[in-house]
């Protein structure tokens, strides 16, 4: 069985561009949540999804947002980035809302230059 | 305010012996209580994992105490080997959503 898988593994922007993360949870796998990993912060999260709603937000400006779709696939979007976005943006998956164990791809390396 | 709390920061075990990261958390309504390891590069992997109606958990060399008075709990990495060099991230999600709060980590490093 597939993992989680995240598309692309890397980028590289520009300060004040836009960018748009995929992930494609495991098969059978509704719920999705997306996750910033930085060495200063650690890990955080950022949104959760379910059945194309999305049931909890992390502490963010409102530059990150995501989506889902009928297929459970996510994508989590950065308007105007900023250098402090450059992160490790990682996506988890588990089979409904509220459900453990979740599952981790090996995200999105996104550095801002 | 911290949800968890993870130490050591770091920790250098020679091969063969005992590696014990702990952590504390303040929420009562947690109800899980996972483990992850990740390598440079990847993302974390669930290790082991523990339900607060029991106190200890093995799985291989993998064992999680659980002191649920004390508001703690702990892994415990047996015969530890240089491929278990990574770091490790305690974890608990908000009751009834798939929120993780993710301890600090703690960067192991098994000598040969």
């Amino acid at each position: 069985k597939a993992g989680v898988t995240q598309t692309p593994r890397y980028l590289i922007k520009t300060r004040g561009q836009q960018v748009t993360l995929s992930c494609s949870p495991i098969s059978g796998h509704r719920s999705v949540s997306w996750y910033q990993q930085t060495p200063g912060q650690g890990l955080q999260f950022l949104f959760e999804y379910f059945s194309e709603t999305q049931r909890n937000k992390g502490n963010f400006p409102g530059r990150f947002s995501g989506r889902q779709f009928s297929n459970s696939r996510s994508e989590m979007n950065v308007s105007t980035l900023e250098l402090g976005d450059s992160a490790l943006y990682l996506c988890a998956s588990s089979l409904v809302a509220g459900s453990q164990p979740q599952h981790f791809g090996d995200g999105t390396r996104l550095s801002i230059l | 305010q911290q949800q968890v709390k993870q130490s050591p920061q770091s920790l250098i075990v020679q091969k063969g012996g005992i590696s014990i990261i702990n952590c504390a958390y303040e929420n009562t309504a947690f109800d899980y209580f996972p483990w992850y390891q990740q390598f440079p590069g990847k993302g974390p992997a669930l290790l082991i994992a523990i339900r607060p109606d029991v106190s200890e958990k093995k799985e291989g060399r993998f064992t999680i105490s659980f002191n649920k008075s004390a508001k703690q709990f702990s892994l415990h990495i047996m015969d530890s080997q240089p491929g278990d060099s990574a770091t490790y991230f305690c974890a608990a999600p908000q009751y009834n959503f798939n929120k993780f709060y993710f301890g600090s980590g703690t960067k192991l490093n098994v000598k040969p």
